[in-house]
């Protein structure tokens, strides 16, 4: 089946430590982008790419990064630089350039620092 | 982007229908009404969008008001797995980037 795919579902990290979210997928979409949510709130943009080995900081982006080698891979690293990284991270992927399309999510990955 | 302006919660009864307003009154003539719902602790998941037109799909009918500052979701027929947060959003980005607002909480009840 065609979507999009993010590991893990819950995610544990201790204090100090980087941590790497992972992003799948296999829509042949040229978009993607993460997003934070924490509870009770909207989601807010982390990073979005249009194309491979390029991506563009988001409205949050300090304390994350991110990589696009891959057209189907868009992996999220949460740094220790990131002061509350606990939180609902979502990915997404759209086809292409152009208002007149949707967004896909994945599940979401829950990161808690302990 | 254009900002939107929506209820905080509403609730409805199962098998009506059920009519979610959003008021977006700074649109722009190219930017797209877009709607969304996330159920809870879920990805969103994309309803439905229009630029001028009412639209209609499996899920869901789009009103636009003709002067396009506000919109109404409608569900045919409420049931209980239409309990989640729905968002209105407007986006210029040629890119469709998001933004997201805290959306209109919807209880359907039996």
């Amino acid at each position: 089946d065609g979507g999009i795919t993010q590991s893990p579902k819950y995610l544990f990290r201790k204090e100090g430590q980087n941590v790497t979210l992972s992003c799948e997928q296999n829509l042949n979409h040229d978009a993607m982008y993460w997003y934070r949510q924490d509870p009770g709130q909207g989601l807010r943009l982390i990073y979005y790419s249009q194309i491979v080995n390029d991506f563009q900081k988001g409205d949050i982006a300090e304390g994350y990064s991110v990589s696009r080698e891959k057209k189907e891979s868009f992996p999220l690293t949460v740094t220790s630089a990131q002061k509350n990284p606990t939180a609902f991270y979502l990915c997404a992927s759209q086809w292409g350039q152009g208002l007149n399309t949707e967004a896909f999510f994945g599940q979401g990955t829950r990161l808690t620092v302990v | 982007d254009a900002k939107t302006t929506q209820p905080t919660s509403m609730d409805c009864a199962e098998g009506r229908a059920a009519n979610l307003p959003c008021n977006h009154s700074t649109i722009s003539g190219n930017e797209y009404v877009y709607w969304y719902r996330q159920i809870h602790s879920q990805g969103p998941q994309y309803i439905i969008h229009g630029l001028k037109n009412n639209e209609t799909n499996e899920m869901a009918s789009l009103i636009i008001t003709e002067d396009r500052k506000s919109s109404t979701l409608i569900l045919p027929h409420a049931t209980l797995r239409d309990t989640a947060v729905y968002y209105c959003i407007v986006s210029f980005d040629s890119w469709g980037k998001l933004q997201f607002g805290a959306g209109t909480q919807v209880v359907v009840t039996p």
